[in-house]
């Protein structure tokens, strides 16, 4: 069975680092790509970026400079990175599997930017 | 970076209605565009993939088509467990959603 599962601080002080973990099972992260998807509350979605199943990576232009994902593919973990967070970061934060025949989602994980 | 204009933001349906739901692409997307359901304090689950492609276990009242910039979703009977938030998705040129469609019961 797919699974996806996010981890990570519930809050994050303005200006610091946010670090996620997706860990993920029923399948390989060399065969499948992961995304990061957040959700501030009452609003849309964002799509944040990808970790491509061959190991590189691609951003939304807008929180680039901001934002790393990296993999540790032995521990079928995605790893979500962010600096400079404002409370406009405040969001459900999102990984997920997006293949042509299905599409899974993670729980989610509340991450909240206060002082 | 494509922008994805959803519409309406807001729809207030009868049970059995026909419902219609548009995104506008800023430029081609080639048809690769997804749909998907949110329902509150969910995530997100995908119904159409590329335009048409109904996922496995979706109703078939769900159903997509477009082509170019422009895209819609139909629900052909309104069901009251339709009620939930619907996003597009482009994914031609990286990822962009679209702001989202609120539906509920009249």
């Amino acid at each position: 069975e797919v699974q996806l599962k996010e981890s990570g601080p519930g809050l994050v002080q303005p200006s610091q680092t946010l670090s996620l973990t997706c860990t993920v099972s029923g399948f390989s992260l060399t065969d499948y790509s992961v995304h990061w998807v957040r959700q501030p509350p009452g609003k849309g979605l964002e799509w944040m970026g990808v970790m491509w199943s061959g190991g590189s990576t691609a951003y939304n232009s807008a929180l680039k400079s901001r934002l790393s994902i990296s993999r540790d593919t032995s521990k079928s973990q995605v790893f979500l990175k962010m600096n400079s967070l404002q409370t406009e970061d405040t969001a459900i934060y999102y990984c997920t599997r997006e293949g042509y025949s299905a599409s899974y989602w993670g729980q989610g994980v509340m991450v909240t930017v206060s002082s | 970076d494509i922008q994805m204009t959803q519409s309406p933001s807001f729809l207030s349906a009868t049970v059995g209605d026909r419902v219609t739901i548009n995104c506008k692409a800023s430029q081609n997307i080639n048809k690769y565009l997804n749909w998907y359901q949110q329902k509150l304090g969910e995530a997100p689950k995908r119904l159409i993939y590329n335009t048409n492609s109904l996922q496995t276990g979706i109703p078939s009242r769900f159903s997509g088509s477009g082509s170019g910039t422009d895209y819609t979703l139909t629900i052909s009977s309104l069901q009251p467990e339709d009620v939930a938030t619907y996003f597009c998705l482009q994914h031609n040129s990286g990822y962009t959603f679209g702001a989202g469609t609120k539906l509920e019961l009249k």
